[in-house]
């Protein structure tokens, strides 16, 4: 059965610290992993992965793929009380069910 | 610009009835979705389709049902409902043209929060 597991559950930082979120999947026919911020409401795009070992980077955020590993991590440097948030992982499979997604990690900024 | 518009936002029902989650996105996206969200379960696809005349069920599926006559619309209806269908209900679409950069990128509605007493 597909599934992507992400670690930890939750996690509470400081102003400016830097985290690491992880993500690991195994997933029949794997094509992307995305990456998702979820404030309130929807879900927003982050970023999509394909390729082993090239980081995408957007601002303070970056991620990275190991296919070797079968995982993925998201990382913010400089944290921001408005980087609080659930971040999830979605592994997209390759067939008509399309994404297949982490239960999240929930990230809370502290002043 | 709307995107993926779900109404209504909330909603309350008693056990046994039977409503409409009515979704619409407005960017001629052919892949339509309906995810639950609970605490601790995450995202779960209860079911999707590929176009309008074709949906499948997803991980989740008992107890709903859904339809695609319109490219635009996906409604996801609930027969008899029941206090385990109390969650949060994102609709999502993407545009699904095979090997098109992006093409599996979902946008989410807003969510409908519907609570079963």
């Amino acid at each position: 059965e597909d599934k992507v597991v992400q670690s930890p559950l939750s996690l509470v930082v400081h102003e400016g610290d830097t985290v690491t979120l992880n993500c690991s999947y195994e997933v029949t026919n794997f094509r992307s992993l995305l990456w998702y911020k979820q404030e309130k409401k929807a879900p927003t795009f982050l970023f999509m992965l394909t390729s082993s070992g090239i980081e995408k980077k957007s601002g303070r955020l970056s991620s990275i793929l190991d296919k070797k590993e079968l995982s993925s991590i998201l990382n913010i440097t400089a944290t921001q009380t408005g980087d609080s948030a659930i971040y999830l992982c979605a592994a997209d499979g390759g067939a008509t069910n399309k994404l297949i997604f982490g239960t999240g990690t929930l990230l809370a900024v502290q002043p | 610009n709307a995107g993926v518009t779900q109404t209504p936002k909330f909603q309350v029902l008693k056990t046994g009835q039977s409503m409409t989650l009515q979704c619409a996105q407005d960017m001629n996206h052919e892949y339509m979705s309906w995810y639950r969200q609970d605490p601790g379960m995450g995202l779960r696809l209860i079911h999707y389709s590929v176009g309008a005349g074709i949906t499948d069920q997803g991980e989740v599926p008992n107890g709903y049902n859904v339809s695609r006559s319109t490219t635009e619309d996906f409604p996801l209806r609930l027969l008899s409902a029941a206090p385990s269908q109390t969650s949060v209900y994102f609709c999502a679409s993407s545009p699904d043209r095979p090997l098109t950069p992006g093409a599996n990128v979902l946008t989410f509605g807003a969510g409908s929060r519907l609570t079963v007493l």
